[in-house]
């Protein structure tokens, strides 16, 4: 069975760094094409892609936060972090990790944690 | 940036009644191996999105099959034969031709 859960502060103040764990289970970032991403939704808007890791490391980034995040993993412990700095209050959002997978077809995001609501205020 | 545009923005069906909801691409979303990388998604109401379908055209299992994917190069539909109240959501469409991934601004499907 497969599952990943978001965890982190559910408030940061403007300026702060956010750093959020993906903790999954059912799967390994070593199998091949495996990665696993991170999207958020700020409230009542549309869902926006952040970044993707794949098992070899390999990164990925949106171009237009690409300076204030980053994206490791911790494959033994099944860990995947998203760091987003200098948090502003229109970054306030669910934050959602999810499954991509690749085994003759892709998958995009076929599994998704609940996420995790991020608010920034001072 | 592949923009993915999708219409319309609501949906208001009867249920039983058909429906349908269209996601045009800024740019061609087949690759050189031959695939179309296109994927719909429905978000219901305080959960996450469900991948529905994947590569256009196929269904998740799972997926009842009055769900549809169509469609080619810059234009996609996804059509829901007869429209029952569990499709009640917003749902996406995605495009992995390239990065950044992009997602469609949302479709919302209400039922009558």
């Amino acid at each position: 069975q497969i599952t990943l859960k978001e965890s982190g502060p559910t408030l940061v103040k403007p300026t702060q760094t956010l750093t959020l764990t993906c903790t999954f289970s059912g799967f390994s970032l070593t199998t091949n094409g495996v990665a696993v991403g991170w999207i958020r939704q700020p409230p009542g808007k549309a869902l926006e892609w952040l970044a993707l890791i794949y098992g070899d490391d390999v990164k990925r980034y949106s171009p237009s936060l690409n300076r204030r995040l980053t994206i490791t993993k911790a494959t033994s412990k099944n860990q995947v972090f998203l760091t987003l700095t200098n948090m502003d209050p229109v970054d306030t959002a669910t934050y959602f990790c999810a499954l991509r997978r690749h085994d003759g077809s892709l998958y995009y995001f076929d599994y998704w944690g609940q996420g995790t609501l991020v608010a920034v205020s001072s | 940036d592949v923009v993915m545009t999708q219409s319309p923005l609501s949906l208001s069906v009867t249920p039983g009644q058909p429906a349908s909801i269209s996601c045009k691409s800024s740019q061609s979303l087949l690759y050189t191996d031959g695939k179309t990388y296109l994927y719909w998604y429905l978000q219901k109401p305080g959960q996450p999105p469900q991948l529905l379908i994947y590569e256009a055209s196929n269904r998740i299992s799972g997926v009842p099959d009055r769900l549809t994917g169509s469609g080619s190069g810059t234009d996609f539909t996804l059509k829901i034969s007869r429209v029952e109240a569990e499709d009640v959501g917003v749902y996406y469409c995605m495009q992995s031709i390239d990065f950044p991934l992009t997602f469609g601004g949302g479709t919302k499907v209400e039922i009558k």
